[in-house]
């Protein structure tokens, strides 16, 4: 159980494109869910929280209007990347939990941007 | 945040007892203990989490010391899949976030 899943796993799209990322949870009903970001021989940064039905949370010194987050419903979210550029190239982490449960996290998607 | 500190590498002879340990001297009365792996170029795992009593799962046993200032994580036959980075996290009460450190690099030798 607690299941995770994010498409695509690795894209690759041209600089002022835009890129949507999916995150599923397979088995459970997501009233959480968290997008990460993580930077070669770094650790997971946290983008954004997000409660299904509500306006996601960004962390400080994210951009929300460059990275859009919908959690329409208790097993889907998506992050879209706007006017990608190279140094957006990373490995995009999703998690996600159900009430107070731990947090499991998807298989992430490297994107690069060229 | 409780601030962990964790040592950045260690290795473990295959099948023998890894022991993981992770310092958390600040941690408040109500905060878990929570484990995480990330094998390479995939996702973070959970592991295991405690507030004051001693865990066992499939995966790993965590022993949290009486006053709750370290813990360690024990992988109790290491294997070769056990290589990873392994982060010790302890959110505040409340709080749903994780911050990530930079864990302990984790290599079993075979």
């Amino acid at each position: 159980g607690a299941v995770v899943s994010q498409h695509p796993s690795r894209v690759i799209c041209k600089s002022g494109t835009s890129v949507k990322i999916e995150c599923r949870s397979l088995d459970f009903q997501a009233t959480t869910m968290f997008w990460y970001r993580q930077f070669p021989k770094q650790s997971l940064m946290l983008m954004a929280t997000s409660n299904e039905g509500s306006k996601a949370t960004y962390e400080q010194g994210v951009e929300k209007d460059k990275f859009l987050i919908n959690h329409a419903s208790l097993t889907l979210s998506t992050l879209t990347v706007t006017s990608a550029h190279p140094e957006d190239s990373s490995f995009y982490i999703c998690s996600a939990r159900e009430g107070q449960s731990e947090q499991y996290f998807g298989p992430g998607t490297r994107l690069t941007v060229t | 945040d409780a601030k962990t500190t964790q040592p950045p590498s260690m290795d473990c002879a295959e099948g023998r007892a890894a022991n993981l340990p992770c310092n958390h001297s600040t941690i408040s009365g109500n905060e878990y203990v929570y484990w995480y792996r990330q094998i390479h170029s995939q996702g973070p795992q959970y592991i295991i989490h405690g507030l004051k009593n001693n865990e066992t799962n499939e995966m790993a046993s965590l022993i949290i010391t009486e006053d709750r200032k370290s813990s360690t994580l024990i992988l109790p036959h290491a294997t070769l899949r056990d290589t990873a980075v392994y982060y010790c996290i302890v959110p505040p009460a409340g709080n749903e976030k994780l911050t990530f450190g930079t864990g302990t690099r984790l290599t079993i030798i075979p």
